[in-house]
């Protein structure tokens, strides 16, 4: 059975930093393209950063050059390190793996976890 | 990275029939066919209902189907039920690597 579990999230000051942890089990992370998706409170769907199997990365220009994407093979997990946070990244965290059945990696996202709620306030 | 544009609310009577659109732009929703649609209930994670514009994961429900044209995607629910009532969100690839989602639609069930 896929399922994705988030953690690390908390309380963080602006200016601070966090790690996002996405343990999987059914499949393996780093032969699959995952996302990072974040909802902040009472509001939509954004989507962060993407990995590619091959290990490359991207980012949405809202956290270009503040969030890292990454993989740890022999833990099968997902990570998102995040610096320089601003209250505005104040959401709660997904990790999602995409759909890999239909030839191409953007078809959708068909694993969502539970998430993980980061807070960056003072 | 412009969200797509979805109505914020739609609301049918169980029985019928309800659309949902998603507007985008040549930069995404009109370039490619990668369009997916999630439900999501209050307090629970995203499901995948449509992807591919039109294509339904193997098992759900044939209810829920998908269309575009142009720069609009859209999400057709025949047969509302009171358990489709949840917010619904479209998703878009946007080129370079990026990924584009709406800004949701709650559907109330009358």
């Amino acid at each position: 059975e896929v399922q994705l579990v988030e953690s690390g999230g908390g309380l963080v000051q602006p200016g601070g930093s966090l790690r996002l942890s996405c343990e999987a089990s059914g499949f393996t992370v780093s032969s699959n393209y995952m996302s990072w998706v974040r909802q902040a409170p009472g509001k939509g769907l954004a989507w962060v950063s993407i990995v590619y199997a091959g290990g490359n990365p991207y980012y949405a220009d809202s956290v270009k050059g503040r969030f890292t994407i990454s993989r740890d093979i022999f833990k099968n997990t997902l990570f998102l390190q995040m610096d320089s946070l601003r209250a505005e990244d104040t959401a709660l965290y997904y990790c999602a793996r995409h759909y890999s059945g239909s030839g191409s990696y953007f078809s959708g996202f068909d694993y969502w976890g539970q998430g993980t709620l980061v807070t960056v306030s003072s | 990275q412009s969200a797509l544009t979805q109505p914020a609310s739609v609301s049918g009577s169980p029985g019928q029939s309800i659309t949902i659109s998603c507007t985008g732009s040549s930069s995404d929703v009109g370039s490619y066919n990668y369009v997916s649609w999630y439900q999501q209930h209050p307090g629970k994670a995203p499901k995948l209902m449509i992807y591919d514009v039109t294509k339904r994961p193997s098992g759900d429900s044939n209810r829920f189907s998908g269309s575009k044209s142009g720069n609009t995607a859209s999400l057709t629910i025949s047969g509302l039920q009171a358990e489709d009532e949840a917010d619904y969100y479209c998703c878009s690839y946007a080129g370079s690597s990026s990924l584009v989602f709406g800004g949701g639609t709650k559907l109330t069930v009358l």
